[in-house]
């Protein structure tokens, strides 16, 4: 089982559109969990931190679930600026680095 | 403001002629992370420094080398550049392991 899984899409969807990516991680003694985007030719940004309670920023909630060890990243009212790289990121380990997954590919069409 | 800076943003070299990029850092965050990440792949975490002290990443060749002179500085030494190196480098820092870490807009290598 790879450390840090996603579905690389792409996802194409439609202006005002939801949508869920999901991530598996390996590590069941990982702490920290992230959603990055990253722009074509361009660094990762921090999208959002993820919490065990869930946590949501305006369109975006972040879901974490610890016995599947699961994380999802939804998107409500889709807008073109949101097409990306969507990159799931766990901390884990004994040197507690990051682990990147692929990253799931949105394209948000008009 | 720019927090984390690298330069050059796009570096051409040659096969076996070594090269150095840098990275700066505003954010006096005690470690700093180098990361190369090639087309449609996660990003490869190559070593890092928690303040002084150096990782390496067990599958980092040993043509990669690092250099961190004090906190705000960090440099990545490619000794003998191969055509499979060429890629985007990233430097990252975050105030302690665990985390989020902050990129910088990347150096684009090409090896020709």
């Amino acid at each position: 089982r790879k450390e840090v899984e996603q579905d690389p899409g792409p996802f194409n969807v439609p202006e005002g559109a939801t949508v869920a990516f999901n991530c598996t991680y390996s590590n069941s003694a990982s702490q920290s969990f992230f959603w990055y985007r990253q722009d074509c030719r361009k660094e990762p940004k921090l999208l959002m931190s993820v919490y065990s309670s869930g946590n949501e920023d305006g369109r975006f909630t972040a879901q974490l679930n610890r016995a599947s060890q699961y994380i999802s990243l939804l998107i409500r009212d889709s807008k073109l600026s949101d097409s990306a790289t969507y990159l799931c990121v766990v901390n884990g380990g004994s040197q507690g680095n990051l682990i990147f997954g692929k990253g799931t590919k949105l394209s948000v069409k008009p | 403001d720019a927090m984390v800076i690298q330069n050059p943003r796009y570096q051409v070299t040659q096969f076996g002629k070594p090269v150095t990029l840098s990275c700066s850092q505003t954010l006096n965050h005690n470690v700093m992370y180098w990361y190369q990440q090639k087309s449609s792949q996660a990003p490869k975490l190559l070593f890092h420094y928690y303040d002084k002290d150096f990782n390496n990443e067990a599958d980092t060749p040993d043509n990669f080398q690092s250099r961190r002179p004090n906190t705000s500085f960090c440099f990545l030494d490619i000794r003998s550049p191969g055509l499979g190196d060429a890629a985007m480098y990233l430097c990252a820092t975050s105030n302690g392991q665990l985390q989020t870490q902050y990129f910088g807009p990347g150096t684009r290598l090409l090896v020709l």
